[in-house]
């Protein structure tokens, strides 16, 4: 039982460049989220999906896509890499209306 | 460049002693408040919710209260050890649409 695995676990772009960070559970949970860590921001909200299928914008959207491919998976798309994307990108999973989120190790992104 | 520094709230306590982390949130509409703590390098942990109609809930060591009329939680650790240092979150679960949101965080030091 992993938990929530996220991929990589580290990777620099260029900007303009595109990448897609991976995100996957195997509890079963209907919830996953995306949310960047910056230091003194605490952590934000890109993007969240209540269930498979459905996916909707959180605290700072822009610049971001994802595709929830089935229950366990939720990824992250940076078309576009800025400078201002560079953070520390969290996925996350929980039970449908639940409080109890289970966090990946988080994605260190640097985009130079 | 310049770097961007840390800009937590801080709370520096002596080992043994209680500690009292304090949080503000400004949406009523919350079903759930939730605490979480993250240590250096990893991603958030759960550690106690209460639920928006209550006004307290007690776990191992950890006692949260919510002041729903000066919109006010605050997270009491008793005993404080040095494995309690790390960053602790307040976050918010709204209800309908599950959206999961954190507060910016306290930076908390045991001192041995």
């Amino acid at each position: 039982n992993a938990g929530v695995t996220q991929t990589p676990k580290f990777q620099v772009l260029k900007t303009g460049q595109s990448m897609t960070l991976q995100c996957a559970q195997d509890m079963n949970h209907n919830s996953m989220y995306w949310y960047r860590q910056d230091p003194g921001m605490g952590l934000r909200l890109i993007y969240y999906s209540a269930s498979e299928g459905t996916t909707d914008k959180g605290e700072v959207p822009n610049g971001y896509n994802v595709s929830r491919l089935n229950k366990r998976e939720f990824s992250l798309r940076l078309e576009s890499a800025a400078p201002s994307q560079t953070s520390v990108y969290f996925c996350a999973s929980c039970i449908t209306g639940g409080t109890e989120a289970f966090f990946g190790q988080g994605t260190r992104l640097t985009v130079v | 460049g310049e770097s961007v520094g840390l800009h937590l709230p801080t709370l520096s306590v002596q080992e043994g002693d209680n500690s009292i982390i304090n949080c503000a949130y400004s949406n009523s509409a919350s079903d759930y408040f939730i605490w979480y703590k993250q240590e250096s390098g990893k991603g958030p942990q759960f550690i106690i919710d209460i639920r928006s109609n209550m006004d307290k809930r007690q776990g191992q060591r950890v006692t949260v209260l919510l002041n729903k009329t000066v919109k006010h939680l605050s997270l009491q650790i008793a005993a404080t050890q040095p494995g309690d240092s790390a960053v602790y979150f307040c976050a918010e679960n709204r209800g309908s649409n599950y959206k999961l949101t954190f507060g910016k965080g306290t930076l908390l030091t045991v001192n041995p």
